[in-house]
């Protein structure tokens, strides 16, 4: 397998443009999240989708960012208008669910390094 | 809210010597989650584990429940280990709560 496939791997942008983040999960995987890294916050979680569904959206920082997962092989986050601040690393990461067990280890894509201008 | 702590933010040692990062956690989990991270970017799982100790190849990790902490050791440290160590945990529910990460850098 491929592994977890993000893209593009690097955007670069200026404020008020809108940003479409990609991301193919590891095949049969049915968990899907997206992370978003910076220097000042670290790794925060931004949402989570298991078997397609948006289960968590609380880190999502504002309207201004979207994420949709239309088939098991497919997501994106969008942000719509971009701000300077919004730059950083966008990860995306699957998992496949364990029976009986609510954590498993995730698989991490390579991340796209978004800038902002 | 779900904390994870970890420390030293920064360590640097010597081609050969033992390392040792610790995570300390708020509340009960299911899960500790030692990650690391390459100056190229790229985020690996190196383990996940609820009890115990794991080890794989140089790389040991621990957790002792009942003082909700974990290491991780690096033993006869090389310089290829040079990355940041990211200690994650999982409370009940998929999501993972990060801590800040340890720089590690093993010089020659």
């Amino acid at each position: 397998d491929a592994g977890v496939i993000q893209s593009p791997r690097h955007e670069v942008t200026e404020m008020g443009q809108e940003v479409t983040l990609r991301c193919k999960p590891i095949s049969g995987h049915d968990y899907l999240f997206w992370y978003r890294q910076t220097m000042m916050r670290g790794l925060e979680l931004l949402i989570y989708f298991n078997n397609n569904v948006p289960i968590d959206d609380s880190g999502m920082p504002e309207d201004r960012f979207s994420a949709k997962m239309p088939n098991a092989s497919f997501s994106t986050l969008k942000i719509q208008p971009s701000e300077p601040r919004d730059s950083a690393v966008y990860f995306c990461a699957s998992s496949l669910k364990l029976a009986a067990l609510s954590y498993n280890e995730q698989f991490f894509g390579p991340g796209t390094r978004l800038t902002v201008l | 809210k779900n904390e994870v702590e970890q420390s030293p933010q920064n360590l640097t040692a010597q081609e050969g010597e033992f390392i040792t990062i610790n995570c300390s956690y708020s509340v009960g989990i299911s899960a500790l989650h030692w990650l690391q991270q390459h100056p190229g970017g790229g985020i690996v799982s190196l383990f996940m584990l609820s009890s115990g100790k794991k080890k794989h190849g140089r790389l040991i990790a621990t957790i002792n429940i009942q003082e909700k902490h974990s290491s991780l050791h690096i033993t006869a440290s090389h310089p290829r280990d040079s990355a940041v160590y990211i200690c994650a945990a999982t409370y009940n529910d998929y999501k993972l709560s990060f801590g800040a990460g340890t720089t590690v850098t093993v010089r020659a």
